[in-house]
This record gives C-alpha cells, sequence and structure tokens, in this order.
C-alpha cells in the first residue's frame, strides 16, 4: 500500500475549464509537493506546502494553485486550462523531509482537449 | 539553477546480467542530495537509492548500487542480476537540502531512462 493515494486517475477536461485533483497523506505527513511529468519528460516542481502553507514554488504561473488540510490532505488547483497542461500530477509527501523520505502516489493523468 | 542530464533515453539488458545507467549533473552546491527513482507502468515514483553528498563512500541496496564522482558530478546506477520486475522508467534527481529559516526541498529530476530487461 502506497500510503499516498490520488483521485481521480484519470480526468478530461476543456480548455479554459478548471480542475481540482486530490491527494491524501499518511498520518503525520506535515510536507506535500505536486510535481507535473509531461509524456516522456521527468516530473517538474510545482510547489510545496508545509503544515497548510505554501513554502516553495517552481516555474508555474499562479493560475496553479494548492491548498493543504489539517487531516494531511492536499489539493491543485488548476484554472483556465491549457492544452499544455495536459500531464500527469504527482503527489509526494513526507513526515519529515529528506530523513524520511518522500512518499509518491500513482498520480492523476489529466488530459485537455 | 540545477540541472540533471540523463544522455541514454533507451536501454535493454537480459535477465540476470548487469546495466549502467549514467546520470550528469550541474550544481554549485557543495552538500546535496541525489536519488534514482524508479516508474513502473502503475505510475507511482519508487526510490530505488540515495546519495548524500558529502559521503565519499558509494551507496548500495541489495542489487543496486551507484557511481558517486563528486569532482565529475556523475552519478550512475548499476543493477546487478537483471530481473523482469527492472522494467520501467528510472529518474535520476537532484535535491538540495531544506536551508534554514525556510524554503522547500525540491526534487530535480532528469529527463528518464527507460530499461527493458528481456527474458
Amino acid at each position: 500500500e502506497t500510503g499516498v493515494t490520488q483521485s481521480p486517475t484519470h480526468l478530461i477536461k476543456t480548455r479554459g475549464q478548471q480542475v481540482t485533483l486530490r491527494c491524501s497523506s499518511q498520518s503525520g505527513h506535515n510536507t506535500v509537493s505536486w510535481y507535473q511529468q509531461a509524456l516522456g519528460q521527468g516530473p517538474q516542481f510545482i510547489f510545496q506546502y508545509y503544515r497548510e502553507e505554501e513554502n516553495g514554488r517552481g516555474n508555474f504561473p499562479p493560475r496553479f494553485s494548492g491548498l493543504q488540510f489539517p487531516n494531511y490532505s492536499s489539493e491543485l488547483n488548476v484554472n483556465a486550462l491549457e492544452l499544455d497542461d495536459s500531464a500527469l500530477y504527482l503527489c509526494a509527501s513526507t513526515l519529515g523531509g529528506l530523513a524520511y523520505g518522500y512518499t509518491f502516489g500513482s498520480g492523476t493523468r489529466l488530459t485537455v482537449v | 539553477a540545477q540541472t540533471v542530464t540523463q544522455s541514454q533515453p533507451e536501454m535493454s539488458v537480459q535477465e540476470a546480467e548487469t546495466v549502467t545507467l549514467s546520470c550528469t549533473y550541474d550544481t554549485s552546491e557543495n552538500n546535496y542530495y541525489l536519488f534514482w527513482y524508479k516508474q513502473p507502468p502503475s505510475r507511482q515514483m519508487i526510490l530505488v537509492i540515495r546519495q548524500e553528498a558529502y559521503k565519499q563512500q558509494n551507496a548500495t541496496e541489495n542489487r543496486f548500487s551507484v557511481n558517486f564522482q563528486k569532482a565529475a558530478k556523475s552519478f550512475s546506477l548499476k543493477i546487478s542480476d537483471s530481473q523482469l520486475g527492472d522494467t520501467a522508467m528510472y529518474f535520476c534527481a537532484f535535491m538540495k537540502p531544506l536551508m534554514q529559516g525556510g524554503g522547500s526541498e525540491k526534487l530535480v529530476f532528469g529527463k528518464g531512462t527507460k530499461l527493458t530487461v528481456n527474458p
């Protein structure tokens, strides 16, 4: 069992729409990161949340936003979807960073048409 | 900015043989971590092995070992006694440790090497 659950597994949206992806981490995992993995590429860091606050962001526009909740779940929201947003979105959580390692979920495959 | 380069898009190996995947990186940092992740068709990213830059000894995990050359900024992965279950995408990744006072630990990934183990 992975310990990090993402939903939905697959999603198809239309350009211009908004989408919310969800991640449920293991109890105690107070840090969660989100990554975007385009087809044939390595994952790229979107942002990280620590104790419900964003504490780092990659090179992604503000229409990518997130939330982290006290129950160790989190969301990635993307507004005004573009065709290039089509990708696998991965959530990774940790109890305490590098000392404990990051656990990845199996991702949400988003297709924008 | 840190970059990670994997120069082998695809590789194949016969079952029970040994294969080495290459990775180079670019950074001005002195203290950092390097990782190899495996991503099977199930899509979940699974940690294979990690290396701390200040440790000169190469990390090993069962059939997996690395050759870490800090001066050359090279970090290759050797898989011994390859098994069919090793078939997957393999990603090399770099991480700078969390700085005191805040900031995030982010992984910088290479583009990956698709490894196929043939029976």
